[in-house]
């Protein structure tokens, strides 16, 4: 398994400010990725972070906005820029590991939770 | 377009009684389906995983069944408890890929 913790846990910024969420594996993983949880939604991936390059961002999410860093394979970080009331969301930052008996597992942070006034 | 469907998006039922939650989804190349259950203000942890071959699977008082022809699962909860309150949300993913498809989810609630 993988325990992840997420700093902070919660946050209430100001419109215009930035979060910078940080997110702490207890071992090596290879796969990391952030999402955003918006009221009573589902998950949505923003990106992939990658160590030691660029992160992959999905379809709507670009870098200017939400900035990631993955300086080792043990931690990154995702900074949401510009805050604004949308930004308001949950944000969780997801492990997989594996392959355990051929299958990938999937683990998630406590998440942080975002409100932008 | 790969998606996956949840119903229903909310139920109410007594402590001690029984529930299904509905998953359906388009996703193709099918890899593995996951239910995932959210308690509030926190971030999902796995209740099971099914692949292809695998129509059944449970834990402790929750049974997942997958049917991979009419591409449905279900999530059974038995004898529920207080602390079932939760949001159950399913995630299928696709063969060759890391991307995860999740469904919206379905928010249970518990009363004593």
């Amino acid at each position: 398994s993988a325990v992840i913790s997420q700093k902070p846990s919660r946050d209430i910024c100001q419109r215009g400010t930035s979060l910078t969420i940080q997110c702490q594996v207890d071992s090596q993983v290879t796969m990391m990725f952030w999402y955003r949880q918006q009221p009573g939604q589902s998950l949505t991936l923003i990106a992939t972070a990658n160590q030691g390059s660029e992160a992959t961002y999905e379809s709507g999410f670009v870098i200017d906005k939400f900035p990631i860093s993955r300086p080792n394979l043990t931690f990154s970080t995702l900074t949401v820029s510009n805050l604004s009331p949308e930004d308001s969301s949950i944000y969780l930052c997801s492990v997989v590991v594996g392959p355990w008996q051929g299958r990938n597992e999937q683990f998630f942070g406590p998440g942080t939770r975002l409100t932008v006034l | 377009k790969n998606q996956v469907e949840q119903s229903p998006q909310s139920l109410i039922i007594l402590e001690g009684k029984n529930c299904t939650l509905q998953c359906n989804y388009t996703v193709s190349p099918f890899s593995n389906l996951r239910w995932y259950k959210q308690d509030t203000g926190r971030g999902p942890v796995s209740l099971t995983i099914m692949t292809f071959s695998e129509n059944t699977k449970s834990n402790g008082r929750y049974t997942a069944t997958l049917d991979a022809d009419t591409k449905q699962s279900s999530l059974h909860i038995t004898a529920s408890q207080l602390s079932d309150s939760a949001s159950y949300i399913c995630v299928v993913s696709s063969s060759g890929t890391y991307k995860y498809i999740f469904g919206t989810g379905t928010r249970l609630k518990v009363l004593a």
